[in-house]
């Protein structure tokens, strides 16, 4: 079963509009992380933001926040005033339980935001 | 500068050959990762290493060998058993098993 799910394969926005990407995901763990990585056409994987599974506030992180909605398994992440250099291959992941499982990341099949000027 | 480092930025193996894809980090990081990337997809772990000397198959080590001698090296190798090695190959590093730093990853191609 698919662990993150990323049901937007491509996404359009205006420049300086806000965009949400979603993601949803599925453990059994009470312990987990969830991650955005952006990789631009170079292919090198940016970290964007993390939310802990007890983290009881949004992660923000500059334009970016992280809209976490734990009884709906969802970590969506918000982007404002969207800017061309955003557009790129996001990826949502998640690590499941802590460090005896090797903090071992888990990735969704990405989305493909495209900003217009 | 701290950093990761793969080497090479492009790599061409014909059928059959065994190639070793480099992996360096400065960065004190205890844990490293390899991932693979097939077009349009997510990554795939295929192997971790928590600690020198000790490495862990992720999901799809099949056809691949890793070695963990030094805490800032994690070279693997992708031996003629991998069906279907053309893919990017990215390396990651972390300190605490959270938060990965990733190299610029190296394009395999099989010729």
């Amino acid at each position: 079963a698919q662990k993150i799910t990323q049901t937007q394969p491509g996404m359009f926005v205006q420049e300086k509009e806000a965009v949400t990407l979603d993601c949803t995901y599925d453990t059994s763990d009470q312990s987990y992380g969830l991650f955005w990585y952006k990789q631009p056409s170079s292919g090198e994987m940016i970290f964007l933001i993390y939310q802990g599974s007890y983290d009881e506030q949004n992660a923000t992180e500059g334009r970016y926040s992280l809209n976490f909605q734990k009884a709906r398994k969802s970590a969506n992440l918000v982007i404002s005033a969207s800017q061309l250099g955003d557009s790129a291959m996001y990826f949502c992941a998640m690590r499941e339980g802590w460090d005896n499982q090797g903090g071992k990341l888990i990735f969704g099949q990405g989305t493909e935001l495209s900003v217009k000027p | 500068d701290g950093g990761i480092t793969q080497s090479p930025k492009y790599l061409f193996r014909k059928e059959g050959q065994n190639v070793t894809l480099s992996c360096e980090q400065n960065l004190n990081h205890d844990a490293m990762y390899w991932y693979r990337q097939d077009p349009g997809q997510g990554l795939r772990l295929i192997y971790y290493s928590q600690i020198v000397n000790d490495f862990q198959k992720g999901d799809i080590a099949e056809g691949y060998s890793v070695s963990r001698e030094k805490k800032e090296s994690f070279p693997l190798t992708v031996t003629s058993a991998q069906k279907n090695p053309t893919a990017f190959y990215l390396c990651a590093s972390s300190p605490d098993y959270n938060e990965q730093f990733f190299g610029p990853g190296t394009r395999l191609t099989v010729l």
